[in-house]
């Protein structure tokens, strides 16, 4: 079972590049999201969606794009990379109904330093 | 807003002993959910327990074990004969309900780091 599968999981950029973070899903969730994890921080939200076609906005948004245009996959894109987004990104999916919903399936996240 | 709270950010315990993560949280929802997962040294984030703001009732699978108390609004989490494979950072995470305009997004804690020492 692949579940969440990220790519890539290791990637340096230089400041005001630009590159995009996939993400894919073979559970047909409904919901995915993108966090961000930084030390001391926790797992902070960047966008996410309920469905094809429909995105939102979490905690940090800024410097980020996403889309949905299939319900498998939900692209991250950094369109001009910052020191400040050197972190590891975790892409979740979840099923929007049943007696699991609500339970987060994780990709092993994307490492990425921007220097 | 809703927000949750894991006062300790770094604990150490001698391999056998019991150690107890503490999680308190806010939210102003009348139904929501909350969720433990585990971050080993490896880096992927293991699901361990969910539960709903209707059902108090404690919860144990092995040598783990949730205390859920709406009065003090907290999930702690215990390990009890605490083993070297237990260390690893572990998140308290509150998710409102999945109805109405809803989104029932996650909102984690910072963590706790565990360092179970042989």
């Amino acid at each position: 079972n692949a579940g969440v599968t990220q790519t890539p999981k290791f990637r340096v950029l230089k400041t005001g590049q630009s590159m995009t973070l996939l993400c894919a899903q073979d559970m047909n969730h409904e919901y995915m999201y993108w966090y961000r994890q930084d030390p001391g921080m926790g797992l902070r939200l960047i966008h996410y969606s309920v469905g094809a076609g429909i995105t939102d906005q979490g905690e940090v948004p800024n410097g980020y794009n996403v889309s949905r245009s299939t319900t498998e996959d939900f692209p991250l894109r950094l369109l001009s990379a910052a020191p400040s987004q050197t972190s590891v990104y975790f892409c979740a999916s979840r099923t929007r109904q049943g007696p699991n919903t609500g339970e987060l399936f994780f990709g092993e996240g994307s490492r990425l330093t921007v220097l | 807003a809703q927000k949750v709270t894991q006062a300790q950010t770094e604990i150490s315990v001698v391999e056998k002993e019991d150690v107890t993560l503490d999680c308190v949280y806010e939210t102003r929802d009348t139904t929501y959910y909350l969720f433990w997962y585990k971050q080993p040294p490896s880096g992927e984030l293991v699901f361990l327990i969910r539960r709903n703001s209707f059902d108090e009732q404690n919860e144990i699978s092995g040598r783990y074990s949730w205390n859920f108390q709406k009065s003090t609004s907290s999930f702690n989490f215990t390990i009890t004969a605490s083993q070297v494979v237990d260390s690893a950072v572990y998140f308290c995470a509150l998710s409102e309900a999945y109805y109405g305009g809803s989104q029932g997004n996650l909102i984690f804690g910072k963590g706790t780091k565990l360092s179970v020492k042989p």
